[in-house]
């Protein structure tokens, strides 16, 4: 079964520190990698994506480092905010045998941010 | 510019019930996936829909579950008979092909007494 493995559960981080999300992934057909967060009592809102044939790619104070080779990918959130508590996904997309995108997901990092 | 609209936001049924989940896409989307949350877990698939197909329901329990997405209208995740481990978020997303983008509605929270 496909799997995405997300690390911490759960985050703590000083108000102006750099929150760190890592996931893991084992089927090398994945070929997107996209970022999703959650606050409480909504749907989950894509953040950030990245493709393989980048190893980062920053957006504001989001940034997706991927290693390919290693099959991780990690969030780095900069100067984290009280604003950014929420619940992160990682998810990991590619084609599956019967030749259409799926997405799986991790079990999420619930992210607080305190000032 | 409506984004994906889930009905209703709340509901309440006893065990034993039908509960109906009604998701609109984006307009335009023509791909659906429904998603299961249980509290402090992740999103688990249950069911990947284009329109009037059903492209892989490998995540649905075989039994009391089913989805549509019709030509017209909504799609809709319906539980027969439904039990308290039913109890979760439901969450539908769209997308325009299959491209992996997805996008979220803010999902309908079932509680089963």
């Amino acid at each position: 079964q496909q799997q995405v493995k997300q690390s911490p559960q759960s985050l703590i981080v000083q108000k102006g520190g750099i929150s760190i999300i890592n996931c893991a992934y084992e089927n090398t057909a994945f070929d997107y990698f996209p970022w999703y967060q959650q606050f409480p009592g909504k749907g989950p809102a894509l953040l950030i994506a990245i493709r393989p044939d980048v190893s980062e790619k920053k957006e504001g104070r989001f940034t997706i480092s991927f290693n390919k080779s290693a099959k991780q990918f990690s969030l780095h959130i900069m100067d984290s905010q009280p604003g950014d508590s929420a619940t992160y996904f990682c998810a990991a997309g590619g084609s599956d045998s019967g030749g259409y995108q799926k997405v799986t997901f991790g079990t999420g990092t619930k992210l607080q941010v305190i000032p | 510019n409506a984004g994906v609209m889930q009905n209703p936001r709340h509901l309440v049924r006893r065990r034993g019930q039908e509960a109906r989940l009604r998701c609109s896409p984006v307009k335009g989307h023509s791909h659906v996936y429904w998603y299961r949350q249980l509290p402090e877990e992740g999103l688990k698939f249950m069911v990947y829909l284009q329109k009037e197909n059903i492209i892989d329901e490998s995540g649905m329990p075989k039994e009391r579950f089913s989805a549509e997405f019709p030509k017209e209208g909504p799609s809709i995740l319906r539980i027969q008979q439904v039990v308290r481990g039913d109890s979760a978020a439901y969450f539908c997303a769209s997308s325009p092909n299959q491209a992996n983008e997805q996008f979220f509605g803010p999902g309908t929270r079932l509680t089963v007494l």
